[in-house]
Protein backbone atom coordinates (compact mmCIF):
# COMPACT_ATOMS: atom_id res chain seq x y z
CA UNK A 1 0.00 0.00 0.00
CA UNK A 2 1.27 3.33 -0.99
CA UNK A 3 2.43 5.94 1.80
CA UNK A 4 0.84 8.78 3.34
CA UNK A 5 1.59 11.92 5.43
CA UNK A 6 0.31 13.35 8.04
CA UNK A 7 1.07 16.49 10.81
CA UNK A 8 1.40 14.92 13.55
CA UNK A 9 -1.36 16.86 15.67
CA UNK A 10 -3.87 20.18 14.73
CA UNK A 11 -5.51 22.13 17.36
CA UNK A 12 -9.49 23.55 16.65
CA UNK A 13 -11.69 25.61 18.32
CA UNK A 14 -15.13 24.14 19.57
CA UNK A 15 -17.72 24.68 16.35
CA UNK A 16 -15.33 26.01 14.26
CA UNK A 17 -14.33 24.01 10.76
CA UNK A 18 -11.10 21.57 10.62
CA UNK A 19 -9.26 20.62 7.43
CA UNK A 20 -6.93 17.36 8.23
CA UNK A 21 -4.40 17.53 5.54
CA UNK A 22 -2.98 14.10 3.68
CA UNK A 23 -0.72 14.03 1.01
CA UNK A 24 -0.46 10.70 -0.77
CA UNK A 25 2.29 11.28 -3.96
CA UNK A 26 2.29 8.10 -4.86
CA UNK A 27 -0.94 7.19 -5.24
CA UNK A 28 -1.92 4.44 -7.76
CA UNK A 29 -5.06 4.50 -9.66
CA UNK A 30 -6.54 1.87 -8.13
CA UNK A 31 -6.19 2.93 -4.70
CA UNK A 32 -8.81 4.56 -2.49
CA UNK A 33 -8.68 6.99 0.03
CA UNK A 34 -10.14 6.25 3.36
CA UNK A 35 -10.22 8.39 6.88
CA UNK A 36 -10.39 6.34 10.05
CA UNK A 37 -10.49 8.00 13.50
CA UNK A 38 -9.74 6.67 16.82
CA UNK A 39 -11.30 8.68 19.82
CA UNK A 40 -9.20 7.89 23.32
CA UNK A 41 -9.63 3.98 25.00
CA UNK A 42 -11.33 3.16 21.62
CA UNK A 43 -11.03 1.17 18.60
CA UNK A 44 -10.54 3.14 15.18
CA UNK A 45 -13.72 3.64 13.71
CA UNK A 46 -14.27 4.28 9.80
CA UNK A 47 -15.24 7.77 9.14
CA UNK A 48 -15.14 8.76 5.20
CA UNK A 49 -13.74 6.79 2.14
CA UNK A 50 -13.11 7.95 -1.91
CA UNK A 51 -11.30 7.84 -4.77
CA UNK A 52 -11.89 10.51 -7.47
CA UNK A 53 -14.55 12.68 -6.58
CA UNK A 54 -15.63 14.60 -3.05
CA UNK A 55 -17.66 13.09 -0.79
CA UNK A 56 -19.97 13.90 1.75
CA UNK A 57 -21.47 12.16 4.58
CA UNK A 58 -22.63 12.95 8.02
CA UNK A 59 -20.09 12.81 9.76
CA UNK A 60 -17.32 14.71 7.38
CA UNK A 61 -16.91 15.71 3.57
CA UNK A 62 -13.36 14.37 2.13
CA UNK A 63 -11.74 16.89 -0.69
CA UNK A 64 -9.69 15.27 -3.04
CA UNK A 65 -7.32 16.98 -5.24
CA UNK A 66 -7.31 16.70 -8.69
CA UNK A 67 -4.54 14.80 -9.14
CA UNK A 68 -4.97 12.85 -6.13
CA UNK A 69 -1.58 13.52 -4.31
CA UNK A 70 -3.71 14.88 -1.63
CA UNK A 71 -6.69 14.83 0.38
CA UNK A 72 -8.28 17.04 3.13
CA UNK A 73 -11.53 15.79 5.65
CA UNK A 74 -13.44 18.37 6.97
CA UNK A 75 -15.06 18.19 10.04
CA UNK A 76 -18.00 21.40 9.53
CA UNK A 77 -18.23 22.34 12.86
CA UNK A 78 -15.67 20.33 15.39
CA UNK A 79 -16.77 19.13 19.09
CA UNK A 80 -15.43 17.99 21.99
CA UNK A 81 -16.40 14.70 20.86
CA UNK A 82 -14.30 14.63 17.76
CA UNK A 83 -10.80 14.95 19.21
CA UNK A 84 -9.46 11.89 18.02
CA UNK A 85 -6.50 10.52 16.24
CA UNK A 86 -7.20 10.73 12.60
CA UNK A 87 -5.82 8.20 10.08
CA UNK A 88 -5.67 8.55 5.97
CA UNK A 89 -4.80 5.19 4.32
CA UNK A 90 -4.56 4.26 1.13
CA UNK A 91 -6.64 0.48 0.16
CA UNK A 92 -5.82 -0.97 -2.88
CA UNK A 93 -9.55 -1.74 -4.45
CA UNK A 94 -8.32 -3.95 -7.44
CA UNK A 95 -8.25 -7.32 -4.60
CA UNK A 96 -10.87 -8.03 -2.21
CA UNK A 97 -12.07 -5.53 -0.35
CA UNK A 98 -11.36 -7.32 2.89
CA UNK A 99 -7.49 -6.50 2.22
CA UNK A 100 -6.11 -4.67 5.97
CA UNK A 101 -5.67 -1.67 7.12
CA UNK A 102 -2.13 -0.12 6.55
CA UNK A 103 -2.64 2.72 9.37
CA UNK A 104 0.43 5.58 9.96
CA UNK A 105 0.31 7.60 13.02
CA UNK A 106 -2.36 9.74 12.26
CA UNK A 107 -2.97 13.55 13.33
CA UNK A 108 -4.16 13.92 16.73
CA UNK A 109 -6.70 16.47 16.94
CA UNK A 110 -7.23 18.79 19.67
CA UNK A 111 -10.69 20.53 20.18
CA UNK A 112 -10.40 23.58 22.54
CA UNK A 113 -13.71 24.78 24.20
CA UNK B 1 -27.22 -4.34 16.78
CA UNK B 2 -23.89 -5.37 19.00
CA UNK B 3 -20.49 -4.12 17.93
CA UNK B 4 -17.19 -6.51 18.21
CA UNK B 5 -17.05 -7.63 21.56
CA UNK B 6 -13.37 -8.01 23.12
CA UNK B 7 -12.68 -9.40 26.10
CA UNK B 8 -10.80 -9.01 28.56
CA UNK B 9 -10.55 -5.21 28.01
CA UNK B 10 -7.20 -4.99 30.29
CA UNK B 11 -4.97 -7.88 31.59
CA UNK B 12 -2.00 -7.79 33.97
CA UNK B 13 0.21 -10.27 33.74
CA UNK B 14 4.35 -11.32 34.66
CA UNK B 15 6.88 -11.68 31.53
CA UNK B 16 6.89 -15.59 30.75
CA UNK B 17 3.27 -15.99 31.97
CA UNK B 18 0.55 -17.09 28.85
CA UNK B 19 -2.09 -15.04 28.11
CA UNK B 20 -5.58 -15.08 25.94
CA UNK B 21 -7.90 -12.65 24.31
CA UNK B 22 -11.32 -13.73 23.24
CA UNK B 23 -13.17 -11.77 20.09
CA UNK B 24 -16.58 -12.15 19.26
CA UNK B 25 -17.24 -10.59 15.39
CA UNK B 26 -20.26 -8.72 14.42
CA UNK B 27 -23.09 -11.19 13.51
CA UNK B 28 -22.58 -12.31 9.86
CA UNK B 29 -19.41 -10.56 9.29
CA UNK B 30 -16.95 -13.70 7.73
CA UNK B 31 -13.93 -11.87 7.60
CA UNK B 32 -11.61 -11.29 11.38
CA UNK B 33 -8.70 -9.46 11.92
CA UNK B 34 -6.56 -8.86 14.74
CA UNK B 35 -4.21 -5.65 14.96
CA UNK B 36 -1.63 -5.22 17.15
CA UNK B 37 -1.10 -1.04 18.63
CA UNK B 38 1.92 -0.46 20.52
CA UNK B 39 1.59 2.97 22.42
CA UNK B 40 1.42 6.51 19.97
CA UNK B 41 1.52 4.23 16.94
CA UNK B 42 -1.12 3.23 14.63
CA UNK B 43 -2.80 -0.67 14.23
CA UNK B 44 -0.81 -3.20 12.85
CA UNK B 45 -2.41 -6.35 11.37
CA UNK B 46 -1.26 -9.72 13.05
CA UNK B 47 -3.54 -12.33 11.13
CA UNK B 48 -6.38 -11.84 9.15
CA UNK B 49 -9.66 -14.68 9.03
CA UNK B 50 -11.86 -15.63 5.68
CA UNK B 51 -14.38 -17.78 7.74
CA UNK B 52 -12.22 -20.45 9.90
CA UNK B 53 -9.35 -19.52 7.30
CA UNK B 54 -6.52 -18.02 8.12
CA UNK B 55 -5.23 -16.18 5.07
CA UNK B 56 -3.16 -13.49 6.17
CA UNK B 57 -0.99 -14.62 8.92
CA UNK B 58 2.77 -13.15 7.97
CA UNK B 59 3.19 -10.45 10.69
CA UNK B 60 1.95 -13.04 13.60
CA UNK B 61 5.41 -14.05 15.83
CA UNK B 62 4.67 -17.73 15.35
CA UNK B 63 7.06 -18.73 18.23
CA UNK B 64 5.02 -17.41 20.78
CA UNK B 65 1.66 -16.28 19.20
CA UNK B 66 -1.37 -18.20 18.12
CA UNK B 67 -4.84 -17.60 16.95
CA UNK B 68 -7.82 -19.68 16.27
CA UNK B 69 -11.47 -19.15 14.74
CA UNK B 70 -13.07 -22.34 15.10
CA UNK B 71 -16.76 -22.66 13.51
CA UNK B 72 -15.59 -19.25 11.30
CA UNK B 73 -17.04 -17.07 14.58
CA UNK B 74 -15.38 -16.43 17.59
CA UNK B 75 -11.63 -16.32 17.84
CA UNK B 76 -8.62 -16.27 19.93
CA UNK B 77 -5.49 -15.38 20.27
CA UNK B 78 -2.60 -16.55 22.63
CA UNK B 79 0.53 -15.65 23.44
CA UNK B 80 2.92 -18.37 25.45
CA UNK B 81 5.16 -17.10 27.12
CA UNK B 82 4.23 -13.20 26.95
CA UNK B 83 7.27 -11.00 26.84
CA UNK B 84 7.81 -7.38 28.40
CA UNK B 85 7.74 -5.88 25.01
CA UNK B 86 4.24 -8.00 24.46
CA UNK B 87 3.06 -4.88 26.16
CA UNK B 88 0.31 -3.21 23.98
CA UNK B 89 -3.40 -2.81 22.91
CA UNK B 90 -4.96 -5.82 21.24
CA UNK B 91 -7.73 -5.04 18.83
CA UNK B 92 -9.62 -7.07 16.98
CA UNK B 93 -12.02 -5.93 13.74
CA UNK B 94 -14.40 -7.38 11.49
CA UNK B 95 -16.01 -7.14 7.94
CA UNK B 96 -18.11 -8.56 5.35
CA UNK B 97 -16.28 -10.11 2.31
CA UNK B 98 -18.02 -9.34 -1.05
CA UNK B 99 -16.03 -7.87 -4.16
CA UNK B 100 -16.95 -4.15 -2.93
CA UNK B 101 -15.37 -1.95 -0.40
CA UNK B 102 -16.28 -3.11 2.98
CA UNK B 103 -15.91 -0.92 6.20
CA UNK B 104 -14.00 -2.47 9.33
CA UNK B 105 -15.57 -2.77 12.53
CA UNK B 106 -13.30 -2.85 15.27
CA UNK B 107 -13.52 -3.45 18.96
CA UNK B 108 -13.01 -1.48 21.84
CA UNK B 109 -9.41 -3.42 22.51
CA UNK B 110 -7.67 -5.50 25.03
CA UNK B 111 -4.75 -3.40 27.01
CA UNK B 112 -1.98 -5.70 27.81
CA UNK B 113 0.32 -5.31 30.66
CA UNK B 114 3.42 -7.60 30.98
CA UNK B 115 5.00 -6.83 34.09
Amino acid sequence: DAKTTQPNSMESNEEEPVHLPCNHSTISGTDYIHWYRQLPSQGPEYVIHGLTSNVNNRMASLAIAEDRKSSTLILHRATLRDAAVYYCILRDAAGSGNTPLVFGKGTRLSVIA
Amino acid sequence: EAGVVQSPRYKIIEKKQPVAFWCNPISGHNTLYWYLQNLGQGPELLIRYENEEAVDDSQLPKDRFSAERLKGVDSTLKIQPAELGDSAVYLCASSFRDRHYNEQFFGPGTRLTVL
